[in-house]
């Protein structure tokens, strides 16, 4: 069965460095998302590809994040710097080019779980 | 803007026996729902969703959900709870049209004892 993949799966970092995960999609999937996940609440977008295209960054913190997927397949997020509020879970997800990107169901990675000392 | 509401943090239930993991949404429009469960240090598992038609929709694992527009909830059902159901639960909500982003819930823990 096809998986998103992500990595790392932990990541251990000191406020002020930069960090980095990568996410590959399922085969074939257009759409790209990437999701923060504070302990004890559900996943919030902070970024999403249609394609290389980003279609929403709204609730992205542009000052120290930035994503890419230059070539429509994998995809990067970045923290430079990170800081304390940062830790969290990084989700990864993806979903079918067909038909509408707000019905068709999501398939998550694993994440990354962040940890900023 | 639109949100979703999960009024239970954790739901207790004994093995054999029905569960329900409440949601109610708000969105300005036709929704989009979805359920998806989390196991610890998984990602998100997708379990059903409701489009449009039949307001009873049926999932993975014998999950089942109701549609109810006039009271906009989006309830989690199962006839015969299992153990290995205990997991975290997430509602979510997107509007139908184009691009329009999933907002989930904080989730609801469920937990099925023997």
């Amino acid at each position: 069965e096809a998986e998103v993949a992500q990595s790392p799966r932990y990541k251990i970092t000191e406020k002020s460095q930069a960090v980095a995960f990568w996410c590959d999609p399922i085969s074939g999937h257009a759409t790209l998302y990437w999701y923060r996940q504070i302990l004890g609440q559900g996943p919030e977008l902070l970024v999403q590809f249609q394609d290389e295209s980003v279609v929403d960054d709204s609730q992205l913190p542009k000052d120290r994040f930035s994503a890419e997927r230059l070539k429509g397949v994998d995809s990067t997020l970045k923290i430079q710097p990170a800081e304390l509020g940062d830790s969290a879970m990084y989700l990864c997800a993806s979903s079918l080019r067909t038909g509408s990107p707000s019905y068709n169901e999501q398939f998550f990675g694993p994440g990354t779980r962040l940890t900023v000392l | 803007a639109q949100s979703v509401a999960q009024p239970e943090d954790q739901v207790n239930v004994a093995e054999g026996n029905p569960l329900t993991v409440k949601c109610t949404y708000s969105v300005s429009g036709n929704p989009y729902l979805f359920w998806y469960v989390q196991y610890p240090n998984r990602g998100l598992q997708f379990l059903l969703k409701y489009i449009t038609g039949d307001n009873l929709v049926k999932g993975s694992y014998g999950f089942e959900a109701e549609f109810n527009k006039s009271q906009t909830s989006f309830h989690l059902k199962k006839p015969s709870a299992l153990v290995s159901d205990s997991a975290l639960y997430f509602c979510a909500v997107s509007l139908n049209s184009g691009y329009s982003t999933l907002t989930f819930g904080k989730g609801t823990m469920l937990l099925v004892s023997p």
